[in-house]
């Protein structure tokens, strides 16, 4: 069965530092990933998606992740934090018994002035 | 923007109540869901239509009802809900039901129950 860990419920940096999100899947078949963020009061966003072919995947608002299949993670960096990327962070992983969204519990990122 | 439009934003409704939330995307998809999101969680499969015909139903009580009339709406119906079904009630539709087509989300309906 596929799951999906977070690693960390709740991660703050400082403007223009590093954001480093982490994911690890389990899955006994290739995985579809994915990260969505949902910003206060509104629904899931998707940022980035990993299907098939480049590892590397980039997104929306300077986001990207990669899939690394030894490690069984696909964690989402960007290299500088800008105040309007607070939000909750969701990876997921494609794989219930019919396709459906298995997502991890989410990280609260807080970016500090 | 969200390209999937839910009303009403919000809803408090008692105990006894019946309401309804829809659902609307016009991007020509042809699956559709409903999310139930508790706070600081994330969100919970309830209900997949999948062209229309429901595909799966997460052991939903049947206080929930949902409905596909079309392609492009979708409705849940709420009756005799409890306080602890207050949450965000999000709909999302995809191209299809398959593994690698990606939710588009919308804003959601915060229900509160009384």
């Amino acid at each position: 069965a596929q799951s999906v860990t977070q690693l960390g419920s709740h991660v703050s940096v400082s403007e223009g530092a590093l954001v480093l999100l982490r994911c690890n899947y389990s899955s006994s078949v290739p995985p579809y990933l994915f990260w969505y963020v949902q910003y206060p009061n509104q629904g899931l966003q998707l940022l980035l998606k990993y299907t098939t072919g480049a590892t590397l995947v980039k997104g929306i608002n300077g986001f990207e992740a990669e899939f690394k299949k030894s490690e069984t993670s696909f964690h989402l960096t960007k290299p500088s934090a800008h105040m309007s990327d607070a939000a909750e962070y969701f990876c997921a992983v494609s794989g219930g018994s019919q396709g459906n969204l298995i997502f991890g519990k989410g990280t609260k990122l807080s970016v500090k002035p | 923007d969200t390209e999937v439009t839910q009303t009403p934003k919000h809803l408090v409704m008692g105990m006894t109540n019946k309401k309804s939330l829809k659902c609307e995307q016009h991007m020509g998809h042809r699956a559709m869901y409903w999310y139930k999101q508790k706070a600081k969680k994330p969100p919970e499969l309830m209900f997949v239509y999948s062209y229309e015909k429901l595909s799966i139903n997460e052991s939903v009580p049947s206080r929930f009802s949902p409905e596909c009339p079309n392609s492009s709406l979708l409705n849940l119906h709420l009756h005799a809900l409890q306080p602890e079904d207050s949450a965000l009630y999000l709909c999302a539709s995809s191209q299809a039901q398959l593994y690698n087509s990606p939710l588009h989300f919308g804003n959601g309906t915060r229900l509160t129950v009384t």
